[in-house]
């Protein structure tokens, strides 16, 4: 069975930095993209970008472009989002999510149950 | 980024039909295929239908997808309670970033 499962609740100070991850089972980790969505408290779903772990090309939504770092260690089937200084306004849940294609299109079939960041002092 | 338009919000008794649009753009939906997210309060979103109109194992045929254009939409028929949740529409965007939009999002409330 196709799974991610993704780091634990975080609560950081403005300013400090995060990394967070989603390792992947079930499938082979390198040969698929992941992507990265956020979910604001109450607000619907923005996409924050795209890595192939097989040799980690990596698209950012020009939203997130330079907000944040999205890696991969396929070694140990595991991605990553990364600030390196937090914001309050970065307050939010993250999903990781496989894509896969089907008849030449995509969509996003497995995700994991996510990860939620609170930025607070 | 744009967004796909959805209505913030459709209601039904139990056992209704109810239909979510999703409204795009030549760059979007007009050009790649739509799929649709059901999440339900605190919990992660859960593929419904892919590539406008298929569904994953285990997804009730009670939920059925179209595009028509530079729109699709979901059609959840014989409502239950258990489908009160979010639902979110979702397309690749024609841009070198290998961008993906999400709808807005449509809460589906059962009467």
């Amino acid at each position: 069975e196709v799974h991610l499962e993704q780091s634990g609740t975080e609560v950081k100070k403005p300013g400090e930095s995060l990394k967070i991850s989603c390792k992947g089972s079930g499938y082979v980790f390198s040969a698929y993209w992941l992507g990265w969505v956020r979910q604001m408290p109450g607000k619907g779903l923005e996409w924050m970008g795209i890595i192939y772990p097989g040799d980690s090309d990596t698209r950012y939504s020009p939203s997130f472009q330079g907000q944040v770092t999205i890696s991969a260690d396929k070694s140990i089937s595991t991605a990553y989002l990364q600030w390196s200084s937090l914001k309050a306004s970065d307050t939010a849940t993250y999903y990781c999510a496989r894509r896969v294609a089907a008849r030449g299109y995509y969509y996003m079939d497995v995700w994991g149950k996510g990860t939620t960041v609170t930025v607070s002092s | 980024q744009s967004v796909l338009t959805q209505p913030p919000s459709v209601s039904g008794t139990p056992g209704q039909r109810v239909t979510i649009s999703c409204s795009g753009s030549n760059s979007d939906i007009g050009s790649h295929s739509v799929s649709w997210f059901q999440q339900r309060p605190g919990a992660a979103p859960r593929l419904l239908i892919y590539t406008n109109d298929q569904r994953p194992s285990g997804v009730p045929d009670r939920f059925s997808g179209s595009r028509s254009g530079t729109s699709a939409s979901l059609a959840i028929s014989g409502l239950q309670s258990d489908d009160e949740a979010d639902y979110y529409c979702a397309a690749w965007d024609d841009s070198l970033n290998d961008l993906c939009v999400f709808g807005t999002g449509t809460k589906v409330t059962v009467l």
